[in-house]
């Protein structure tokens, strides 16, 4: 059973550059989640999707764009690379967004991306 | 905009000693806590959850709540060096999204 599962995880891009960050997981997960995570920052939502067929903006969209493809993968798309978007990024699922939820997420590994 | 404030740390403590791990929240209409445990280089997980003013015990580990002071804490009981980690207080606001604090690194010395 793999869990979350991120690709890649490592990147190393130049500004302007684009790519997507792929999530996918096997737990049958209504709701998955895009974090990045920057020391003394914590952990900042930047998008989600309750489930298949929607998504919504979190704390710090900005520059990026999502496609939940199906119940199973969620992606996340920088357009045009900028520095201040080297981060770790985390890809996290759980089985509902709703208030009745535990609240429990399950992480990927996350993947380390550098933006020269 | 909804609030989680933690101590950076680090803090450190002897081996068998109890940690304790602090957290507080602005959103008075939150009403569920989470505790995250992150090792250098590896992802979140979850250790403990409280919705209910009070203690919550999980062998080592117990969560306690005090919604009126807007305050929950993390106590690890006979803390060992595989406790050393940096933990993340989570709070799930009155708009039902989680808000993640900065997190407390833990050092346990042998």
């Amino acid at each position: 059973n793999a869990g979350v599962t991120q690709t890649p995880k490592f990147q190393v891009l130049k500004t302007g550059q684009s790519m997507t960050l792929q999530c996918a997981q096997d737990m049958n997960h209504n709701s998955m989640y895009w974090y990045r995570q920057d020391p003394g920052m914590g952990l900042r939502l930047i998008y989600y999707s309750a489930s298949e067929g929607t998504t919504d903006k979190g704390e710090v969209p900005n520059g990026y764009n999502v496609s939940r493809l199906n119940k199973r993968e969620f992606s996340l798309r920088l357009e045009s690379a900028a520095p201040s978007q080297t981060s770790v990024y985390f890809c996290a699922s759980s089985p509902r967004e709703t208030s009745g939820s535990t609240g429990e997420l399950f992480f990927g590994e996350g993947s380390r991306l550098t933006v020269l | 905009q909804k609030e989680v404030e933690q101590n950076s740390g680090p803090l450190s403590v002897p081996e068998g000693a109890i940690a304790s791990l602090n957290c507080t929240y602005s959103d008075r209409g939150s009403q569920s806590f989470f505790w995250y445990r992150q090792y250098s280089g590896k992802s979140p997980e979850l250790i403990m959850f409280i919705y209910s003013n009070g203690d919550k015990e999980d062998g080592r580990f117990t969560a306690q709540l005090n919604k009126a002071s807007q305050y929950v804490s993390l106590l690890i009981r006979d803390s060992q060096p595989s406790d050393s980690a940096t933990y993340l207080c989570a709070v799930k606001g009155s708009n039902y999204k989680l808000t993640f604090g900065k997190g407390t690194l833990l050092t346990v010395n042998p």
